[in-house]
Formats: C-alpha cells, structure tokens, sequence
C-alpha cells in the first residue's frame, strides 16, 4: 500500500506570494498517475489537477503541477484570496487511489 | 452539465438503517465507475468503494468491506451507499464521485458531489 505525504502541513502566505506545496509517495507512482484536488471551506473537493500537470477544466493557469517518480509539486504563482483552502493530492495507480493527509495553505 | 446530486443530510441513531443517494446528470452513467469518499470531522479523505451501473460490479476497500454496501440503478442513473446498522463513528460527510475516465478504475475522481452529512447520535 502506497502512503503520500505531503508538507508542510500548513502553509502561511500572503495574497500575491508563490504557494509550493509538496506530496511525495512511498511507492514509486505508475506513468503520469497523480492528482491534487483543493477543498474550500464547507466545500466538497474539486479536482485541479491530474496527470501530474494537466490542469481540470475550470482550473485558473497560475495553478500547475510537476514531478515525477515519487516527489511531485503543485504550485500556485500568484495567490488570489481564494485560493486558501486544503489541498490534497492522490496516487490513483492503484484501486480507489490513495490520498495524501492534506496541506492547508492559510493567509 | 456533468453534476452528481446527493440526497440531503440524516440524523440517526446507533443501530439504525440508512441509505443515501447520488444521482448523476449529463454524461452516459453507465459508461464510468461511481464511488463513495467519507470525510469525518476535520480529517482527510477515504475512498470507501465503487460500482459500475452497466453490470452493477462493486469493489470495497478493505476498511470498509461488510460494513456498507453500495449499489447503482441504472434506469435512474442513480447511486447508492447504504448502511444496515449504524454506529455513531459512521458520523461523517460522505461524497459520491465520478471516475474522470470511462471504463477504468484507475483514474482521478471527478467531479464530486455536494456530500451528504450524516450524523449518528443516541
């Protein structure tokens, strides 16, 4: 079984910063089999971004995704005050996926 | 529009039965897999299982296997995530998905339902 970590676990920014966020996986993730979703608060998730770096439809361009392997990066470049939310991503190589426990990026 | 629209909040008690729905519009229901993701307090997300509407086939996740069953009705593009005998650690927000791919298991999860909230107290 596949465990993603991610980190930090929550991150302090301001509007307008650069926002990385982290999720490695314990086993190496198959192809390009990885997704982050962002939960606002009250809100069901939605998914941003799968295949590592293809963004969803309705996902704004300043959010892009990278990496390989088992380390992988969602970035935000410039942030707008909705963007603080939770942030989680999966490794969906494997029945039902696997989530990582989440990174909160807060003002 | 691709939607899922899950059925409204419950309050039961501990030992009670219970059977929430997902109801899915503008795309072919029987063409993707449909799951189910619980949410507790404040926590992560879990993927609880998922079935296939064209044949009804239904995978659990081990954490969950015996303790739910889910099913789908295909003439109503409906799903279902079903609970015999409650327990008030079932107390959580539970949210229907759709698989972002046809046919296949292994894809993302999208989109998602609104979530149900379901609460379980004596």
């Amino acid at each position: 079984e596949s465990v993603l970590t991610q980190s930090p676990g929550t991150l302090s920014l301001s509007p307008g910063e650069r926002a990385t966020l982290s999720c490695r996986a314990s086993q190496r993730v198959t192809s390009t089999y990885l997704a982050w979703y962002q939960q606002r608060p009250g809100q069901a998730p939605r998914l941003l971004i799968y295949g590592v770096s293809s963004r969803a439809t309705g996902t704004p361009d300043r959010f892009s995704g990278s990496g390989s392997g088992t380390d992988f990066t969602l970035t935000i470049s410039r942030l707008e005050p909705e963007d603080f939310a939770m942030y989680y991503c999966q490794q969906y190589d494997i029945l039902g996926g696997a989530f990582g426990q989440g990174t909160r990026l807060e003002i | 529009e691709v939607q899922l629209v899950q059925s409204g909040a419950e309050v039961k008690k501990p030992g009670e039965s219970l059977k929430i729905s997902c109801k899915a519009s503008g795309f072919s229901f029987t063409d993707y897999w449909i799951g189910w993701v619980r949410q507790m307090p404040g926590k992560g997300l879990e993927w609880m299982g998922i079935v296939y509407p064209s044949d009804s086939d239904v995978k659990y996740s081990p954490s969950f296997q015996g303790q739910i069953i889910i099913s789908a009705d295909k003439s109503i593009n409906t799903a279902y995530l079903q609970w015999n005998s409650l327990k008030s650690s079932d107390t959580a927000m539970y949210y229907c998905v759709r698989h972002g791919g046809k046919w296949t298991t292994l894809t993302w999860f999208g989109p998602w339902g609104q979530g149900t909230l379901v609460t379980v107290s004596s």
